[in-house]
């Protein structure tokens, strides 16, 4: 597609429960990140794949966290027994390989709600 | 985690003004973003800046990537009501394989 798409935009989860989060990057992009963004707050940075490579995990905030993109094109993030703190915005950006051009480019969001 | 120091935090203006927003560092960066995120969408590009003392213009924006590679800031000239906004500059410390680091975000706010 023409740019970065994110599913669900918006998810409610109760403690306790499972969720995955699914991006799909632009088309050709070799580079995805995971980030997220508590509410007032920049967003910050969780992961980082090269193509089906995780090269970067060290953002990620505890174990209840896994991101996979097992063909390179598609990610998904999930998060393990949901706790109230992980209430934020989780944002998929992605770019070009050459290193060169360093820009992301970002989606919209899946807006994540724990009660 | 790290983040970069933005200011300000809020800004009230007129429409019509210029308007001046800047980022700082303690490290070093290689490169400087600055993105524009409105209510409920994802951060969007407006400028990227590759070398120190690089001043770069897209339309009414204007940013410049400091010669100490610390600081960046950004000016949008004769403000429009589409310009609110948050505001966020970030900045990379290695190649394309990096996260951003990001600032707090300078919130624009027109007034009528």
């Amino acid at each position: 597609g023409a740019g970065v798409s994110q599913s669900p935009r918006y998810k409610v989860a109760k403690r306790g429960q499972d969720v995955a989060l699914r991006c799909d990057p632009i088309s050709g992009h070799v580079s995805l990140f995971w980030y997220q963004q508590a509410l007032g707050q920049g967003p910050e940075f969780l992961t980082y794949f090269q193509n089906e490579a995780q090269l970067d995990k060290s953002g990620l905030p505890s174990d209840r966290f896994f991101a996979e993109r097992p063909e390179g094109s598609v990610s998904t993030l999930k998060i393990q027994r949901t706790q109230q703190e992980d209430s934020a915005v989780y944002l998929c950006a992605s770019s070009r390989r050459d290193s060169s051009y360093n820009e992301q480019f970002f989606g919209p969001g899946t807006r994540l709600t724990v009660l | 985690g790290q983040q970069l120091n933005q200011s300000p935090q809020s800004m009230f203006i007129q429409e019509g003004e210029d308007v001046s927003m800047n980022c700082t560092s303690s490290s070093i960066f290689n490169t400087w973003l600055w993105y524009k995120q409105d209510p409920g969408e994802g951060p969007v590009l407006l400028i990227a800046l590759y070398k120190a003392g690089e001043l770069t213009s897209n339309g009414r924006l204007t940013a410049q990537f400091g010669i100490t590679r610390k600081d960046s800031f950004l000016n949008i000239s004769a403000s429009i009501p589409s310009d609110v906004g948050i505001y966020f500059c970030a900045g990379l410390t290695r190649g394309g394989a990096d996260g951003l680091t990001f600032g707090k975000g300078t919130h624009l706010i027109i007034q009528p």
